[in-house]
Protein backbone atom coordinates (compact mmCIF):
# COMPACT_ATOMS: atom_id res chain seq x y z
CA UNK A 1 0.00 0.00 0.00
CA UNK A 2 0.74 3.59 -1.10
CA UNK A 3 2.64 5.41 2.24
CA UNK A 4 4.66 8.50 2.71
CA UNK A 5 6.54 8.70 6.33
CA UNK A 6 7.45 12.10 7.13
CA UNK A 7 9.97 13.39 9.18
CA UNK A 8 9.61 14.21 12.97
CA UNK A 9 8.54 17.55 14.73
CA UNK A 10 11.02 20.52 14.89
CA UNK A 11 11.86 23.23 16.53
CA UNK A 12 13.32 26.46 14.92
CA UNK A 13 14.75 30.33 15.89
CA UNK A 14 13.76 33.36 13.20
CA UNK A 15 15.71 33.10 10.52
CA UNK A 16 16.88 29.60 10.43
CA UNK A 17 16.14 26.71 8.09
CA UNK A 18 14.19 24.02 7.95
CA UNK A 19 14.62 20.50 6.26
CA UNK A 20 11.86 17.69 6.09
CA UNK A 21 11.59 14.91 4.50
CA UNK A 22 8.55 12.60 3.32
CA UNK A 23 9.93 8.77 2.38
CA UNK A 24 7.59 7.12 -0.12
CA UNK A 25 6.82 3.51 -0.59
CA UNK A 26 4.05 1.05 -2.25
CA UNK A 27 4.33 2.68 -5.56
CA UNK A 28 7.33 3.45 -8.47
CA UNK A 29 8.56 6.42 -6.91
CA UNK A 30 9.43 8.23 -9.95
CA UNK A 31 5.45 8.01 -11.51
CA UNK A 32 3.76 10.67 -9.60
CA UNK A 33 4.42 14.33 -8.55
CA UNK A 34 5.06 15.10 -4.56
CA UNK A 35 3.16 18.36 -3.20
CA UNK A 36 3.91 19.95 -0.24
CA UNK A 37 1.16 22.22 1.69
CA UNK A 38 1.09 23.44 5.23
CA UNK A 39 -1.35 24.17 7.81
CA UNK A 40 -0.69 27.02 10.08
CA UNK A 41 -2.93 26.22 13.45
CA UNK A 42 -6.24 27.06 13.28
CA UNK A 43 -6.17 28.03 9.59
CA UNK A 44 -6.81 26.80 6.26
CA UNK A 45 -4.41 24.38 3.45
CA UNK A 46 -1.97 26.03 1.78
CA UNK A 47 -0.27 25.08 -1.04
CA UNK A 48 3.87 25.11 -1.20
CA UNK A 49 4.32 23.59 -4.32
CA UNK A 50 5.56 20.25 -5.73
CA UNK A 51 8.21 18.26 -7.17
CA UNK A 52 8.38 15.75 -10.51
CA UNK A 53 10.83 12.74 -8.80
CA UNK A 54 11.18 11.79 -12.53
CA UNK A 55 13.12 14.38 -13.60
CA UNK A 56 13.86 16.32 -10.44
CA UNK A 57 11.68 19.64 -11.22
CA UNK A 58 9.81 21.51 -9.30
CA UNK A 59 7.34 24.61 -8.92
CA UNK A 60 7.08 26.75 -6.33
CA UNK A 61 3.89 28.57 -5.25
CA UNK A 62 4.94 32.44 -5.93
CA UNK A 63 4.79 33.40 -2.24
CA UNK A 64 7.14 30.84 -1.44
CA UNK A 65 9.46 30.65 -4.66
CA UNK A 66 12.28 32.81 -2.44
CA UNK A 67 12.46 30.30 0.41
CA UNK A 68 11.44 27.21 -0.76
CA UNK A 69 13.82 24.26 -2.42
CA UNK A 70 12.08 20.65 -2.98
CA UNK A 71 14.56 17.45 -3.57
CA UNK A 72 14.44 13.52 -4.11
CA UNK A 73 16.50 10.96 -4.04
CA UNK A 74 15.83 8.27 -5.69
CA UNK A 75 17.73 5.82 -4.13
CA UNK A 76 15.91 6.51 -0.93
CA UNK A 77 12.49 7.56 -2.70
CA UNK A 78 12.48 10.53 0.03
CA UNK A 79 11.79 13.75 -1.30
CA UNK A 80 12.88 16.93 0.95
CA UNK A 81 11.16 20.57 1.36
CA UNK A 82 14.06 23.05 2.59
CA UNK A 83 12.61 26.20 3.41
CA UNK A 84 14.96 29.14 4.80
CA UNK A 85 14.80 32.69 6.45
CA UNK A 86 11.56 31.26 8.71
CA UNK A 87 9.61 33.27 10.70
CA UNK A 88 6.69 33.24 13.48
CA UNK A 89 4.28 32.89 10.45
CA UNK A 90 5.99 29.74 9.18
CA UNK A 91 5.02 27.48 12.37
CA UNK A 92 2.50 25.18 10.77
CA UNK A 93 2.30 21.34 10.27
CA UNK A 94 3.71 20.35 6.72
CA UNK A 95 2.39 17.81 5.11
CA UNK A 96 3.75 15.62 1.84
CA UNK A 97 1.02 14.37 -1.13
CA UNK A 98 0.91 12.65 -3.63
CA UNK A 99 -0.79 12.94 -6.86
CA UNK A 100 -2.93 9.89 -7.51
CA UNK A 101 -5.56 11.13 -10.36
CA UNK A 102 -3.97 14.50 -12.22
CA UNK A 103 -3.68 17.23 -9.72
CA UNK A 104 -5.82 14.96 -6.66
CA UNK A 105 -3.72 14.15 -3.53
CA UNK A 106 -4.76 10.84 -2.63
CA UNK A 107 -2.13 10.16 -0.75
CA UNK A 108 -0.61 12.10 2.39
CA UNK A 109 1.84 11.92 4.68
CA UNK A 110 1.17 12.12 8.75
CA UNK A 111 2.42 15.89 9.00
CA UNK A 112 5.24 17.16 10.64
CA UNK A 113 5.04 20.08 12.84
CA UNK A 114 7.12 23.34 12.91
CA UNK A 115 7.63 25.54 15.66
CA UNK A 116 9.33 28.81 14.75
CA UNK A 117 10.48 30.67 18.36
CA UNK A 118 12.51 32.34 19.81
CA UNK B 1 -3.91 35.09 -9.34
CA UNK B 2 -6.61 32.39 -8.14
CA UNK B 3 -9.23 32.37 -5.48
CA UNK B 4 -11.34 29.53 -4.44
CA UNK B 5 -13.68 31.37 -2.47
CA UNK B 6 -15.90 28.48 0.28
CA UNK B 7 -18.56 29.57 2.94
CA UNK B 8 -16.84 29.81 6.50
CA UNK B 9 -19.36 27.49 8.31
CA UNK B 10 -22.30 25.39 7.57
CA UNK B 11 -24.90 23.30 9.98
CA UNK B 12 -27.41 21.12 9.86
CA UNK B 13 -29.36 17.78 10.98
CA UNK B 14 -27.76 14.40 10.95
CA UNK B 15 -30.32 12.67 8.24
CA UNK B 16 -30.49 15.70 6.22
CA UNK B 17 -28.59 16.99 2.88
CA UNK B 18 -26.15 19.81 3.24
CA UNK B 19 -24.19 21.66 0.55
CA UNK B 20 -20.71 23.55 0.48
CA UNK B 21 -19.76 25.88 -2.82
CA UNK B 22 -16.60 26.77 -3.51
CA UNK B 23 -16.38 29.61 -6.31
CA UNK B 24 -13.07 30.51 -8.32
CA UNK B 25 -12.46 34.23 -9.09
CA UNK B 26 -11.05 33.70 -12.61
CA UNK B 27 -10.20 31.42 -14.90
CA UNK B 28 -12.88 29.01 -16.04
CA UNK B 29 -14.45 26.16 -13.42
CA UNK B 30 -14.66 24.19 -16.22
CA UNK B 31 -12.27 22.28 -17.66
CA UNK B 32 -9.82 22.99 -14.20
CA UNK B 33 -10.31 19.82 -12.00
CA UNK B 34 -11.99 20.49 -8.96
CA UNK B 35 -11.04 17.92 -5.67
CA UNK B 36 -12.57 17.59 -2.36
CA UNK B 37 -10.64 16.70 0.90
CA UNK B 38 -12.06 16.20 4.27
CA UNK B 39 -10.41 16.66 7.53
CA UNK B 40 -11.29 15.75 11.36
CA UNK B 41 -9.32 17.41 14.06
CA UNK B 42 -5.73 16.30 14.19
CA UNK B 43 -5.84 14.35 11.50
CA UNK B 44 -4.62 14.78 7.53
CA UNK B 45 -7.07 15.69 4.71
CA UNK B 46 -8.21 12.70 2.89
CA UNK B 47 -9.56 12.96 -0.35
CA UNK B 48 -13.42 12.55 -0.55
CA UNK B 49 -14.24 13.69 -4.54
CA UNK B 50 -12.01 14.74 -7.67
CA UNK B 51 -12.11 15.66 -11.25
CA UNK B 52 -15.45 17.48 -10.62
CA UNK B 53 -17.69 14.78 -9.68
CA UNK B 54 -15.70 11.56 -8.74
CA UNK B 55 -16.02 9.46 -5.60
CA UNK B 56 -12.76 7.60 -4.72
CA UNK B 57 -12.87 3.94 -3.52
CA UNK B 58 -14.35 3.84 -0.24
CA UNK B 59 -15.76 6.79 -0.18
CA UNK B 60 -19.54 6.83 0.32
CA UNK B 61 -22.05 7.09 -2.13
CA UNK B 62 -23.83 9.90 -0.05
CA UNK B 63 -20.61 12.13 -0.54
CA UNK B 64 -21.26 14.04 -4.74
CA UNK B 65 -19.96 16.77 -6.37
CA UNK B 66 -21.18 19.13 -8.93
CA UNK B 67 -19.90 22.15 -11.35
CA UNK B 68 -21.90 24.80 -12.52
CA UNK B 69 -20.09 26.82 -14.98
CA UNK B 70 -23.00 29.74 -14.57
CA UNK B 71 -21.37 30.52 -11.49
CA UNK B 72 -18.30 29.29 -12.02
CA UNK B 73 -18.61 27.40 -8.92
CA UNK B 74 -18.27 24.34 -7.96
CA UNK B 75 -20.24 22.35 -4.60
CA UNK B 76 -19.85 19.27 -2.49
CA UNK B 77 -23.37 17.79 -1.49
CA UNK B 78 -23.50 15.27 1.55
CA UNK B 79 -26.81 13.58 1.68
CA UNK B 80 -27.89 11.22 5.03
CA UNK B 81 -25.71 13.57 7.23
CA UNK B 82 -24.08 11.79 10.05
CA UNK B 83 -22.51 12.88 13.16
CA UNK B 84 -19.22 11.25 11.63
CA UNK B 85 -19.54 13.67 8.68
CA UNK B 86 -18.43 16.75 11.07
CA UNK B 87 -15.32 17.87 9.58
CA UNK B 88 -13.80 20.55 7.87
CA UNK B 89 -13.65 20.41 3.97
CA UNK B 90 -11.61 21.78 1.22
CA UNK B 91 -12.23 22.57 -2.32
CA UNK B 92 -8.75 22.70 -4.62
CA UNK B 93 -8.11 22.73 -7.87
CA UNK B 94 -5.63 24.42 -10.55
CA UNK B 95 -4.19 26.76 -12.26
CA UNK B 96 -2.42 27.10 -15.59
CA UNK B 97 -1.30 23.41 -14.80
CA UNK B 98 1.32 24.91 -12.87
CA UNK B 99 -0.07 25.93 -9.60
CA UNK B 100 -2.45 24.02 -7.13
CA UNK B 101 -5.06 26.46 -4.72
CA UNK B 102 -6.95 25.69 -1.85
CA UNK B 103 -10.44 27.02 -0.84
CA UNK B 104 -10.33 28.77 2.85
CA UNK B 105 -12.20 25.51 3.88
CA UNK B 106 -15.49 25.22 5.57
CA UNK B 107 -16.54 23.79 8.92
CA UNK B 108 -19.32 21.12 8.99
CA UNK B 109 -21.22 20.95 12.09
CA UNK B 110 -23.49 18.11 12.38
CA UNK B 111 -26.01 18.94 15.13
Amino acid sequence: QVQLVQSGAEVKKPGASVKVSCKASGYTFRSYNIHWVRQAPGQGLEWMGLIDPSGDSAGYAQKFEARVTMTRDTSTSTVYMYLTSLTFEDTAVYYCARGRWGWALGYWGQGTLVTVSS
Amino acid sequence: NVMLTQPHSVSESPGKTVTISCTRNSGRIAGHYVQWYQQRPGSAPMIVIYEDKERPPGVPDRFSGSIDSSSNSASLTISGLKTEDEADYYCQSYDSNKYAVFGGGTQLTVL
